[in-house]
């Protein structure tokens, strides 16, 4: 399975949004709504923030929101804070029991 | 609280093996199928290997089928990677994930992770 496609950095200023595209195929991110979003600080697990597109765990902020069409889906930080600067991958459901992932894209909040 | 700790890792020849544990706790660990997913040195994520909340199936990265083995032992709450005939691209820190419905559509928990060097 191929990584799906995400850019290699954003950046933003504090309270701006910025979006973070995720790029795949039909066999992936266009065919199932499996689709999830990780941050990740340096030395530190990952952690979910956006799973199935669109719907956040419990205890992440309403600030960062999750959408998906055809074969791109995208990550959005709205009212950007300095913690939010991390590693952000996406993930999907390639089947046959596969999991793909993004090669990660670098926000920097400036 | 759901917490996932991974162990075993370590320095390791090409061509020899290493297990890998995950130790659970917080949370009804057979119940819930679990993955293994690597990252090496600063590189992104990649899946390695899923295993159903019962053990009787599992699934492998192109990468890793037929050298690593996924296993568990819900008795000690415990997931466990067998890595063989390791390589140096297999060099990584090697993540423990929840699968909250077993299906890949939430993976939520992830342990802190181990670190495998594959080094003559």
């Amino acid at each position: 399975q191929s990584a799906l496609t995400q850019p290699p950095s954003a950046s933003g200023s504090p309270g701006q949004s910025v979006t973070i595209s995720c790029t795949g195929t039909s066999s992936d991110v266009g065919g199932y709504n499996y689709v999830s979003w990780y941050q990740q600080h340096p030395g530190k697990a990952p952690k979910l923030m956006i799973y199935e597109v669109s719907k956040r765990p419990s205890g992440v902020p309403d600030r960062f929101s999750g959408s998906k069409s055809g074969n791109t889906a995208s990550l959005t930080v709205s009212g950007l804070q300095a913690e939010d600067e991390a590693d952000y991958y996406c993930t999907s459901y390639a089947g046959s029991y596969n999991l793909v992932f993004g090669g990660g894209t670098k926000l920097t909040v400036l | 609280q759901v917490q996932l700790v991974e162990s075993g890792g370590g320095v390791v020849q090409p061509g020899r093996s290493l297990r890998l544990s995950c130790t659970a706790s917080g949370f009804t660990f057979s119940s819930y199928g679990m993955h293994w997913v690597r990252q090496a040195p600063g590189k992104g994520l990649e899946w390695v290997a899923f295993i159903w909340y019962d053990g009787s199936k599992k699934y492998y990265a192109d990468s890793v089928k037929g050298r690593f083995t996924i296993s568990r032992d819900n008795s000690k709450n415990t997931l466990y990677l067998q890595m063989n005939s390791l390589r140096a691209e297999d060099t990584a820190v090697y993540y423990c994930a929840r699968d909250y419905y077993g299906d890949y559509s939430r993976v939520d928990y992830w342990g802190q992770g181990t670190l495998v060097t594959v080094s003559s």
